[in-house]
């Protein structure tokens, strides 16, 4: 069955701090997809990131990294020089390559304070 | 491009009522999700549409629920007879294929 898991319901940073989002990730499919989105207090999902079970090379996006290791099943999100604008609920999730339906983890709240 | 639009965005109804969540995908999006999200917890897959035809249902889908798609573009999801726990977010996202899905700002229902 495909389950993912975040295992920090809550982290609270100082502005300016580097966080890490983890997330670990269940599967028997060889072909998946990996996802980042962000909930703000508003409530929309917004998409952040997208990575194919075939492309384990990270990526960083100005202050957003991420870093994939099928080896560990894992797929870490980084927020370097914290603003408190990142203050949100952060999903991880992972889908199939054929229906593309998502299974959410748990979100870890992200606190950033001045 | 408008993005992903729900009706309504709070619903308050009494238990055993019926309600219907109305969610317009962005235009050209031929694929279309619903997902319900409880507190505390992430979004749950409930059905998917591709144009018109309804391919999957999760089991969290139960015969109370039913969701339409009739021309391929804005979808219905109809909640019948309505119980405490339907109390949450109700997500609805769109893509096309190969693309990530994009989300609306959801509908909350709350029953007394």
């Amino acid at each position: 069955a495909q389950k993912v898991t975040q295992a920090q319901t809550e982290i609270s940073v100082v502005e300016k701090e580097d966080v890490t989002l983890d997330c670990v990730y269940e599967t028997r499919d060889t072909t998946y997809y990996l996802f980042w989105y962000k909930q703000p207090p508003s409530g929309e999902l917004v998409f952040l990131i997208r990575r194919n079970s075939f492309d384990e090379q990270n990526e960083i996006s100005g202050r957003y990294s991420w870093n994939f290791q099928k080896s560990t099943s894992s797929f870490n999100f980084t927020i370097t020089a914290s603003q408190v604008v990142d203050s949100a609920v952060y999903f991880c999730a992972l889908s199939e390559a054929v229906t593309d339906k998502l299974i959410f983890g748990t979100g870890t709240r992200l606190q950033v304070f001045p | 491009d408008t993005g992903v639009s729900q009706d309504p965005r709070h619903k308050i109804t009494k238990r055993g009522q019926n309600v219907t969540f109305r969610c317009d995908p962005i235009s050209e999006h031929n694929r279309l999700y619903w997902y319900r999200q409880t507190l505390g917890q992430g979004p749950e897959f409930l059905t998917y549409f591709q144009n018109e035809a309804q391919l999957e249902k999760s089991r969290l889908l139960s015969d109370r629920f039913s969701a339409e798609r009739p021309k391929g573009s804005f979808s219905t999801l109809e909640i019948q007879r309505t119980e405490q726990g339907d109390s949450a977010m109700y997500l609805c996202a769109s893509s096309v294929e190969d693309q990530p899905q994009h989300f609306g700002d959801g509908t909350r229902l709350s029953i007394l």
